[in-house]
């Protein structure tokens, strides 16, 4: 049980281009899920919290017009890139947090962003 | 100072060793402690969840807590090159916003055959 997906897994794309990344629950819902950026080596740098029904929470230092946050079902979260450029490439990670569940949160596979 | 500190290694063992990995916090609030596994390239998978201090035992994993040191633990018996991996300890408070988690820089580990 607490199955994460994430979709694409691994994207290309030209700068300027936006990028759209899927995080879907499989079989839980998920009021709350968040989305990380991870670079190599490194560990996991949270971008922004996503409630369902709600706008997202961003962290200090994250543009909400550049990583636009939609969650529009208990199941599904999506992150869009705007406006690519290079520096955005990076390890792109969701997680979930079971609807009346502890404090544990399920991690999506992760995609990888290229921008060119 | 960062508020979880974790020695990112790399550790390098032979198989069939204990391994102990370790990770300090400074935040005395932290009350959920998680272990995570990620292997290159992949999502993190949970290992391990404990609340408060004390021991949890799951198959050759052992989580330790003891908040009165700050001081949280995993260890592997009989390691296996398959737990080759990169493990990150986590944490979150009862009051942190949104049930972030806290996460150490994460140790890579090496087991040789």
């Amino acid at each position: 049980g607490a199955v994460v997906s994430q979709h694409p897994s691994r994207v290309i794309c030209k700068s300027g281009t936006s990028v759209k990344i899927e995080c879907r629950s499989l079989d839980f819902q998920a009021t709350t899920m968040f989305w990380y950026r991870q670079f190599p080596k490194q560990s996991l740098m949270l971008m922004a919290t996503s409630n369902e029904g709600s706008k997202a929470t961003y962290e200090q230092g994250v543009e909400k017009d550049k990583f636009l946050i939609n969650h529009a079902s208990l199941t599904l979260s999506t992150l869009t890139v705007t406006s690519a450029h290079p520096e955005d490439s990076s390890f792109y990670i969701c997680s979930a947090r079971v609807a009346g569940g502890a404090d544990t949160q399920y991690f999506g596979p992760g995609t990888r962003l290229t921008v060119l | 100072q960062k508020e979880v500190e974790q020695d990112p290694g790399p550790l390098s063992v032979p198989e069939g060793a204990i391994v102990s990995l370790n990770c300090t916090y400074s935040n005395s609030a932290f009350q959920y402690f998680m272990w995570y596994r990620q292997y290159s390239r992949k999502g993190p998978e949970l290992l391990m969840y404990t609340y408060s201090s004390g021991n949890k035992e799951d198959g050759r994993f052992t989580a330790q807590v003891d908040k009165s040191s700050k001081y949280i633990s995993l260890f592997i018996r009989d390691s296996q090159p398959s737990d080759s991996a990169t493990y990150l300890c986590a944490m979150s408070s009862l009051t942190g916003g949104g049930n972030k988690l806290t996460f150490g820089t994460g140790t890579q580990l090496k087991v040789e055959l």
